[in-house]
C-alpha cells in the first residue's frame, strides 16, 4: 500500500478566493487522481494528474477552475479557483498503479467549506 | 452519469447480523472494487473482483459478481459496530489508466 497525506485537512474560505490542496505520497506512483465528493454524495473524478504534462480533465471540469500540478512522481496539487459555496466538498487525491495493481489508495481528504 | 448504483442507499442492522449491499453497473468492466469510507474521510480499499471471477472472500467479506446481470454484491458477515461506514462500489473498464467510476454508496449503520 501507500501512505498518502493531504494538506490542509480542512479549511473555511470566502467566496472568490482560491485554495491549493497538496497531496504527498510516500512512494513514486504513476497515476494520481483528484476527486470531489459533494455533501452526502459519491466521488466524482475531477482529473488525472500526469507527471510532466498537463492534467487530463473529466467532463464538466476545466483547468481554469481546477488547475493541477504534478511536478514529480510523489506530489501533486489541486487548486480550487474563484470559489463559490457550490465548491464546498471533500477533495480527495488517490494513487494507482503500485506494483501494477488496479487498487486505488486514497488520501484522508480535504474538507472545504466556502462561505 | 455514475456507472455503479448501490442499493440500498441506507441499511441499519444489529451487531452480529449480516449486511448485504448490491451494486449494478451499465457497461463492460475489467474489474469491480469495493471501498469503505468512515465519516467523510478517505476511502479504504476492501476487495477487488475481476470480470472472470464469480466470488471472492476476504475475512468477513464476501463479494459476488454476475457479469451477465452487470451486478455485484458485498456481504459482511457477523457485523460489528466498527463496520458502520459508507460502502462504495467502483468499476474499472480496463486499459492502462486505472480510472474508476464510483457508485452512489450504501450507508451502513451497525447498532451495538
Amino acid at each position: 500500500s501507500a501512505v498518502i497525506s493531504q494538506k490542509p485537512s480542512r479549511d473555511i474560505c470566502q467566496r472568490g478566493t482560491s485554495l491549493t490542496i497538496q497531496c504527498q505520497v510516500d512512494s513514486q506512483v504513476t497515476m494520481m487522481f483528484w476527486y470531489r465528493q459533494q455533501p452526502g454524495q459519491s466521488l466524482t473524478l475531477i482529473a488525472t494528474a500526469n507527471q510532466g504534462s498537463e492534467a487530463t480533465y473529466e467532463s464538466g471540469f476545466v483547468i481554469d477552475k481546477f488547475p493541477i500540478s504534478r511536478p514529480n512522481l510523489t506530489f501533486s496539487t489541486l487548486t480550487v479557483s474563484n470559489m463559490s459555496p457550490e465548491d464546498s466538498s471533500i477533495y480527495l487525491c488517490s494513487v494507482a498503479g503500485l506494483r501494477n495493481q488496479e487498487t486505488q489508495y486514497f488520501g484522508p481528504g480535504t474538507r472545504l467549506l466556502v462561505l | 452519469s455514475q456507472q455503479g448504483e448501490e442499493d440500498p442507499q441506507a441499511l441499519s442492522i444489529q451487531e452480529g447480523e449480516n449486511a448485504t449491499m448490491n451494486c449494478s453497473y451499465k457497461t463492460s468492466i475489467n474489474n469491480l472494487q469495493w471501498y469503505r469510507q468512515n465519516s467523510g474521510r478517505g476511502l479504504v480499499h476492501l476487495i477487488l473482483i475481476r470480470s472472470n471471477e464469480r466470488e471472492k472472500h476476504s475475512g468477513r467479506l464476501r463479494v459476488t459478481l454476475d457479469t451477465s446481470k452487470k451486478s455485484s454484491s458485498l456481504l459482511i458477515t457477523a457485523s460489528r459496530a466498527a463496520d458502520t461506514a459508507s460502502y462504495f462500489c467502483a468499476t474499472d473498464p480496463g486499459g492502462s489508466n486505472y480510472k474508476l467510476t464510483f457508485g452512489k454508496g450504501t450507508l451502513l449503520t451497525v447498532n451495538p
